[in-house]
């Protein structure tokens, strides 16, 4: 069974800084591109970033870039996100998701259960 | 960037049919894809390709997409399809992946 577990998630302060964590099971993760998906509270779904399956390519959204950055330990099926200067509009839940290819396009086929970040004084 | 707009809701009696938008200049040339999220829980994937169902979603759930707009059909609806659905795409010219606003299905 495919498992996405994220952690890492807190309180804090405005200009600092958090690493998620996104611990996969159930599937060869040395095998497939992640993504992270940020929603905030009573908002819709964001993409934030995307890391291909060994680390070659990496995107990021405009709102994030230059602050984020997304990595992964394949050895240790993990995905994470280093995020700095935090603002309060980076309060979110944010979701890790496998991304699946074919034919010209990306799609999320699997989810984690989300860990929220809060950025308030 | 591109853009897909959904309407923020839809209301359906049980049993009824269920038809849930997502807009977007010459979307039929995209590929779309359907998320599902009930409150509290993560998305869950309905449709991909336009029109695919994944293993475990019922038939009930189908997808069509042409010209400027992608439909998410959800047939007999049920309480329990209850939900925010989301269309997503890639757009392939920025490399960035494009989420609709959503639209909150009530089952009156």
């Amino acid at each position: 069974e495919v498992q996405l577990v994220e952690s890492g998630g807190g309180l804090v302060q405005p200009g600092g800084s958090l690493r998620l964590s996104c611990a996969a099971s159930g599937f060869t993760f040395s095998s497939y591109s992640m993504n992270w998906v940020r929603q905030a509270p009573g908002k819709g779904l964001e993409w934030v970033s995307y890391i291909s399956s060994s680390s070659s390519t990496i995107y990021y959204a405009d709102s994030v870039k230059g602050r984020f950055t997304i990595s992964r330990d394949n050895a240790k099926n993990s995905l994470y996100l280093q995020m700095n200067s935090l603002r309060a509009e980076d309060t979110a839940v944010y979701y890790c998701a496998r991304v699946l290819y074919g034919g010209g396009t990306y799609y999320f086929d699997y989810w984690g259960q989300g860990t929220l970040v809060t950025v308030s004084s | 960037s591109y853009v897909l707009t959904q309407p923020p809701s839809v209301s359906v009696a049980p049993g009824k049919t269920a038809r849930i938008t997502c807009g977007g200049n010459n979307i039929g040339s995209k590929s779309v894809h359907w998320y599902q999220q009930k409150p509290g829980q993560a998305p869950v994937l309905v449709i991909y390709y336009d029109s695919d169902r994944p293993s475990g979603i019922p038939e009930r759930f189908s997808g069509s997409n042409s010209g400027n707009t992608a439909t998410l059909t959800i047939s007999r609806v049920e309480a329990g399809d209850e939900a925010d659905y989301y269309c997503q795409v890639w757009d392939s010219s920025s490399d960035y992946w494009v989420f609709g606003g959503g639209t909150k299905l009530t089952v009156l």
